[in-house]
């Protein structure tokens, strides 16, 4: 199994806070992607990362950011969550983004906003 | 952009055939990839399509056509862990490279 861990797991929070969702890889993977997840939904790009520092926008990137300091970690802020931010976020993983090579995702994280 | 179509939820029995099937549009095809997911966990890898053709991994095959813009995945000797959703994703030449999914099917395999 890839090396990718994300934290936390479940987290409820309420209306107007930030949160921060942390992926860590251990597969030196240029290539690191952040979804989410909901029912009817299926799978939508939020924000990736292609390198160090190096990172673009998805297909619902509103009310999120991302950082990457490192080429091991990518984070996901929601500087003030909102309720329809409730979602299963999941990290990926690639080693290349244009040639064959299947991501690898991680567990997720259930975030609730009340 | 793209357009990924696929059945909502199939059910099949136990030890019968089953093909999901995902058609697309795109401007610019560039591959497909099928992923399985069980209920409350992460997506995980299948198979792969880049060429017209069938590719055979065991139980599972992964066909596609290009011209008709039409994928299958095909599960043979179906077992209860085979309940999950698939998910077809389709990357696009230029731009970012990153796969587009469908919304996925749910299969529910009864004994």
């Amino acid at each position: 199994d890839a090396g990718i861990t994300q934290s936390p797991r479940h987290k409820v929070t309420e209306t107007g806070t930030p949160v921060t969702l942390r992926c860590h890889q251990t597969e030196n993977h240029r290539y690191m992607y952040w979804y989410r997840q909901d029912p009817g939904h299926g799978l939508r790009l939020i924000h990736y990362s292609y390198g160090v520092k190096d990172t673009d926008k998805g297909e619902v990137s509103d009310g999120y950011s991302v950082s990457r300091s490192k080429t091991e970690d990518f984070l996901l802020t929601l500087e003030s969550a909102t309720s329809s931010q409730t979602s299963v976020y999941f990290c990926a993983i690639s080693y290349s983004g244009t040639s064959y090579n299947e991501q690898f995702f991680g567990p997720g994280t259930r975030l609730t906003v009340l | 952009g793209q357009n990924i179509d696929q059945p909502t939820e199939m059910t099949a029995t136990e030890g019968a055939i089953v093909q999901i099937n995902c058609t697309y549009q795109t401007s610019g095809f560039n591959g497909l990839f099928w992923y399985q997911q069980h209920a409350g966990e992460a997506p995980t890898f299948l198979s792969y399509n880049v060429l017209d053709g069938l590719e055979e991994k065991g139980r599972f095959s992964s066909f596609l056509s290009r011209s008709k813009g039409y994928s299958y995945l095909l599960l043979k000797e179906l077992q209860m862990k085979d309940s999950a959703s698939y998910l077809c994703a389709v990357r696009e030449s230029g731009g970012s490279y990153i796969p587009t999914f469908g919304r996925g099917t749910s299969l529910i395999v009864h004994p």
